[in-house]
């Protein structure tokens, strides 16, 4: 079974600051996911990858196959970006999706 | 455009007491449905999933059960409510099975008293 870690656990910034949020597997996977989880619970997907790099706004998710690492980093951040970021995998095959514990960021104006 | 409900969005029970959480899905046909448990500093757990109408498979043994009556409505349910199922319950769907984007309610939270 694949083993998700998240780091850091917790993460408070000055508004402004560039941000990274990571995230390391045991198990090779097919797919990576990054969600945000808002303070009233509710989760929106923001990135699924499988290599390379993918950016959406001021977000950039980053994967590295080989090392068995991802980062999700947010430029410029704002006290709206303030929530719960959980990086989930899928391993290869028709398996359902692993969960990290979530990293929590606070972002202070 | 697909959305998702789920309610009720704040549940107190004692032990004991049932339990129902009802899902629904609108704009698509067929989805897989799923239900997922979020314990405190505990990662998403995933409890059942459905394919098809009735067709649900348990990942986690517990005194919870899940059915699927209609294509986009899925239901999860006790009988008898113990105090370690206080959690936060988020159903959710996706096109495919296993593969693609996730798709989530707001979720439901319990507290079992």
């Amino acid at each position: 079974k694949n083993e998700v870690e998240q780091s850091p656990q917790n993460l408070t910034a000055q508004e402004g600051e560039f941000i990274t949020i990571n995230c390391s597997y045991s198990v090779g996977i097919s797919a990576l996911h990054w969600l945000q989880q808002h303070p009233g619970g509710g989760i929106v997907s923001l990135f699924m990858l499988s290599s390379g790099k993918k950016k959406h706004g001021r977000l950039i998710a980053t994967i590295n196959i080989q090392e068995k690492h991802s980062s999700l980093h947010i430029t410029a951040s704002h006290p709206r970006d303030s929530a719960v970021y959980i990086c989930a995998v899928r391993n290869s095959g028709n398996t359902p999706l692993v969960f990290g514990k979530g990293t929590r960021l606070s972002v202070i104006a | 455009s697909q959305t998702i409900h789920q309610w009720p969005a704040t549940l107190v029970q004692p032990v004991g007491s049932p339990l129902s959480l009802e899902c629904t899905v609108e704009g698509t046909s067929n989805p897989n449905l799923y239900w997922y448990r979020q314990a405190a500093g505990r990662g998403l757990q995933l409890l059942f999933y459905s394919v098809g109408i009735g067709q649900i498979s348990s990942e986690v043994p517990q005194n919870l059960s899940a059915s699927r009556p209609q294509d986009r409505q899925f239901i999860l349910s006790s009988k008898k409510l113990l105090l370690s199922d206080s959690g936060f319950y988020l159903c959710a769907w996706s096109v495919l099975m296993n593969t693609g984007e996730l798709f989530f309610g707001e979720g439901s939270r319990l507290t079992v008293l």
